[in-house]
């Protein structure tokens, strides 16, 4: 299972760290990737990471915002976000994946709601 | 960012066969064999119903299945129940560029 962090309040312009503890596998045979949605809106795609190699992709929308680690010996992965915006508040999910960040994503972390809010 | 095109609603009675599909581009959905599909109920974190196409993790029901037609994946939901009433999304790696990308969303409703 994939258990993420508590809810975080951030103010524009700040940053917010999102981790996700994986437990039940091998952490390092398989991928973390993250998506986001927005309130009452569709699932985002962010980015994944390898916990094999530490390959990452980022979706071109979050890059240079956006940063995805693996720690292999604790088995959590961490998103960080900066220069937040109002319009990233969103609940942030964290998945496993397949070793290449192109398949399936399962199971998923129960979400961390982040508010973006002056 | 890219969006594969999902009808807003899709709907059905107890028993029935629903199909939703999942429109793309021959970058993606066209192009690889990696369309996975999910189910998400209301406050829920999504679930992995369908992964390649057609493939299904164990624990989910043979009532769904999924297949690809060209550019169109398509989900189908067999011998509908109450509990398959939820959100369900598609996704599709499509390339370096784009790498993963999910449909807009269908919320199906059982009548």
């Amino acid at each position: 299972q994939m258990v993420q962090s508590g809810p975080e309040v951030k103010k524009p312009g700040a940053s917010v760290k999102v981790s996700c503890k994986a437990s039940g596998y091998h952490f390092v045979n398989f991928g973390v990737a993250w998506v986001r949605q927005a309130p009452g809106q569709g699932l985002e795609w962010m980015g994944w990471i390898s916990a094999y190699n530490g390959n990452r992709d980022y979706a071109q929308k979050f890059q240079g915002r956006v940063t995805m680690t693996a720690d292999t010996s604790t088995g959590t992965a961490n998103m960080e976000l900066r220069s937040l915006r109002s319009d990233d508040t969103a609940i942030y999910y964290c998945a496993r994946c397949d070793r290449l960040g192109l398949s399936w994503l399962d199971p998923w972390g129960q979400g961390t709601l982040v508010t973006v809010s002056s | 960012q890219s969006v594969l095109t999902q009808p807003p609603s899709a709907s059905g009675s107890p028993g029935q066969s629903v199909t939703i599909s999942c429109t793309g581009t021959s970058s993606d959905v066209g192009a690889y064999d990696y369309v996975s599909w999910y189910q998400q109920h209301p406050g829920k974190a999504p679930k992995l119903l369908i992964y390649e196409v057609y493939k299904r993790p164990s624990g989910v029901p043979d009532r769904f299945s999924g297949s690809k037609s060209g550019n169109t994946a398509s989900l189908t939901v067999s011998g509908l129940q109450p509990d398959d009433e939820a959100d369900y999304y598609c996704n599709s790696y499509a390339g370096r560029s784009n790498f993963v990308i999910f449909g807009g969303g269908t919320k199906l409703t059982v009548l």
